[in-house]
């Protein structure tokens, strides 16, 4: 009831392409759903985030699309760049306050 | 920058040895939070600290502790240290205890070497 389950585990997409990661929940007490970046050798950074009382958020070319009903949450990049390239992790926030992590997907955009 | 330091950057040690590691959070960051990540891993939460008082434990072995002070920095001690310990630790830190709605900004990490 605690875990968030991400797929893939790993993506390649062409350069201009659209890069999409789905996370999947059960308890439905959690309220808040960010997205992190972790590029390699630094610390993950806040991408975008989501409560459940929307159905999508976009930032730039990031978006989030929320599905509460199917429990299913998903980040699509559009126009993928190689800049893009990194390790994706979505996360919930359950009721005692406390991130629930994915496992990450590792995103390679292929110029 | 994230505004989160920790030091060393880089620790290679020897198996059964201590060490320890140390962070600085956000200036009025009141939560701190450590993580390990191993190759290729996703993120293990092992401690989150509010204002000097333990909020919430995950996944941390009895061979590791932490504590945070007064001045709100914090430190992960590892002891006994075995091969598999090797792996980046991260700190984080965020202005309130939630996690959420709070953003969680991560440090550099550091990355320990057991040999």
């Amino acid at each position: 009831q605690q875990q968030v389950k991400q797929s893939p585990q790993s993506l390649i997409v062409q350069k201009g392409g659209i890069s999409i990661i789905n996370c999947a929940y059960e308890n439905t007490a959690f309220d808040y759903f960010p997205w992190y970046q972790q590029f390699p050798g630094k610390g993950p950074a806040l991408l975008i985030a989501i409560r459940p009382d929307v159905s999508e958020k976009k930032e730039g070319r990031f978006t989030i699309s929320f599905n509460k009903s199917a429990k299913q949450f998903s980040l699509h990049i559009m126009d993928s760049q190689p800049g893009d390239s990194a390790t994706y992790f979505c996360a919930a926030k359950a009721s005692n306050y406390q991130l629930i992590w994915g496992a990450g997907t590792k995103l390679i955009i292929k110029p | 920058d994230s505004g989160v330091t920790q030091t060393p950057k880089h620790l290679i040690t020897a198996t059964g040895q201590r060490v320890t590691l140390r962070c600085s959070p956000r200036s009025g960051d009141l939560s701190v939070y450590w993580y390990q990540q191993s190759l290729d891993q996703g993120l293990q939460f092992l401690i989150q600290y509010y204002n000097g008082e333990e909020r919430a434990k995950g996944n941390i072995l009895e061979r590791f502790s932490a504590q945070q002070f007064p001045d709100l920095h914090s430190e992960l001690n590892l002891s006994s240290l075995e091969l598999g310990d090797s792996a980046l630790y991260f700190c984080a830190s965020s202005v309130g205890f939630s996690g959420g709605g709070n953003t969680q900004y991560f440090g550099p990490g550091t990355r320990l070497t057991v040999l």
